[in-house]
């Protein structure tokens, strides 16, 4: 079946300690996104990729960084992670334009944990 | 301010019974509205859409319901099963931007009870 992984499902790492996070996809879908979402809230977009083209929203910390080396792959880069940021990082996929466009498909999420 | 609300954190139905699902929408410009459900340990999955020329789409026991004037929308689940047991998030986008672009409500949390 055609999906999103996510790796490593669950991270802790210590206070100022860099982090990276996976996402990896199988359907050849143009466009990348990673949520943050935290205990009883909806998912916030951090940034997204539209094909190479990295569109960042207008709040995201300097903190968060991301890469796509190509179609499949993108990562999370928490540079220097602070209590703030322990959370649930979802990564998602859609379709640039056409029928479905405008729906989601989720990975399971890296549950990071900072102490 | 949050432009798509789910008022009620959570709610608990008997099997079989209908589950209803709130959310409510601020911004008339919003066009397009989804429905995810997501399981502990697991990511949101989408389940059920409606465009905002329409005020009612079904798929088998899951039916959204969309009223602009009221901005306002409801999903309904007959009969509700315990495997319905599971977050649901609304959703509100515009049509013709990236799905990425979706506001999310906070979700509702269903317990379905055998």
């Amino acid at each position: 079946d055609a999906m999103v992984i996510q790796n490593p499902r669950y991270q802790v790492t210590q206070f100022g300690k860099p982090v990276t996070l996976s996402c990896s996809q199988t359907l050849n879908h143009n466009v990348m996104y990673w949520y943050q979402q935290k205990s009883s809230q909806a998912p916030k977009l951090l940034f997204h990729y539209y094909d190479k083209d990295f569109n960042n929203e207008a709040d995201t910390p300097d903190n968060f960084q991301s890469r796509r080396p190509n179609t499949s792959f993108c990562f999370l880069d928490i540079r220097s992670p602070g209590l703030g940021d322990a959370a649930m990082y979802l990564c998602a996929t859609s379709r640039a334009k056409g029928k479905g466009a405008n729906v989601l498909t989720f990975g399971a999420g890296s549950r990071l944990t900072v102490l | 301010d949050q432009q798509v609300k789910q008022n009620s954190p959570s709610l608990s139905v008997q099997e079989g019974r209908i589950s209803i699902l709130n959310c409510d929408y601020t911004n008339s410009m919003f066009d397009y509205f989804l429905w995810y459900k997501k399981y502990p340990a697991e990511g949101p999955t989408f389940l059920i859409s409606i465009s905002s020329i329409k005020d009612k789409n079904e798929d088998g026991r899951f039916t959204v319901f969309l009223n602009k004037s009221a901005k306002h929308l409801s999903l309904h689940i007959v009969p509700s099963q315990p495997g319905d047991s599971a977050v649901y998030f609304c959703a509100a986008a515009h049509i013709n931007t990236n799905a990425g672009k979706s506001t999310f409500g906070d979700g509702t949390t269903l317990t379905v009870k055998p």
